[in-house]
């Protein structure tokens, strides 16, 4: 049973589009993150979410808007695709909000042409 | 200054070799410390934590300096399936963190037979 899971795995498109990721978690977690990981290899938090309320928000433009319907789910939308946004993008869950260990998803490979 | 900096390397080691990554990390009211290991196109997962007296996991060796703001990973008698990215991973303080994790570039170890 895999216990982060996102979709899609790929995703390609064009600059200026609208897409979405999902992420799910098997775990019984109450809290989930989103990751980037950009071409240098840095991997940077983008939000995270306690019990679907939003607690980190770090600095990211606000084409990015994340959403939990539930405490096992959290997407992530992009609106108005720019080529920086190409990178590997990684949810993850753990319980608590200071936790020993997060566990990440397979992550989504997002290239925008 | 990066807040967790660490040597990219890559590290190219033959079988059996001893090698040590280190990591420094910039805020001082850091409270935990990890390493985690992120294998080619996958994503990462827990190695192993760092406790200030020093910990050993099989092969594996974690070290904290808390006065140099400086932490190690010794990997003994290494083999080919070691071959990864090990990241150093750093939590500040409880408060705001909310399991805000702070993660270094990776060093990048390959062992050749």
């Amino acid at each position: 049973d895999t216990a982060v899971s996102q979709t899609p795995k790929y995703l390609v498109t064009q600059m200026g589009n609208d897409k979405s990721i999902k992420c799910e978690q098997n775990l019984g977690h109450d809290t989930m993150y989103w990751y980037k990981q950009d071409s240098k290899k840095f991997l940077k938090i983008m939000f995270s979410y306690n019990n679907k309320e939003l607690i980190i928000n770090e600095t990211v433009p606000n084409r990015f808007s994340p959403k939990s319907p539930d405490k096992a789910h959290l997407n992530l939308h992009i609106n108005s695709l720019e080529l920086g946004d190409s990178a590997v993008y990684f949810c993850a869950s753990s319980q608590g909000l200071n936790p020993d260990t997060q566990y990440f998803g397979p992550g989504t490979r997002l290239t925008v042409l | 200054r990066k807040e967790v900096e660490q040597d990219p390397g890559p590290f190219n080691v033959p079988e059996g070799a001893t090698v040590a990554f280190n990591c420094t990390y910039s805020n001082s009211a850091s409270q935990s410390f990890f390493w985690y290991r992120q294998d080619c196109r996958k994503e990462p997962k827990l190695l192993m934590s760092v406790y200030s007296s020093g910990n050993e996991d099989g092969r594996f060796t974690a070290q904290l300096n808390r006065a140099s703001q400086y932490i190690s990973l010794l990997i003994r008698d290494s083999k080919l399936s070691d071959s990864a990215t090990y990241l150093c991973v750093v939590r500040p303080a409880g408060g705001t963190s909310y399991g805000k994790l702070t993660f270094g570039q990776g060093t990048i170890l390959t062992v050749h037979p």
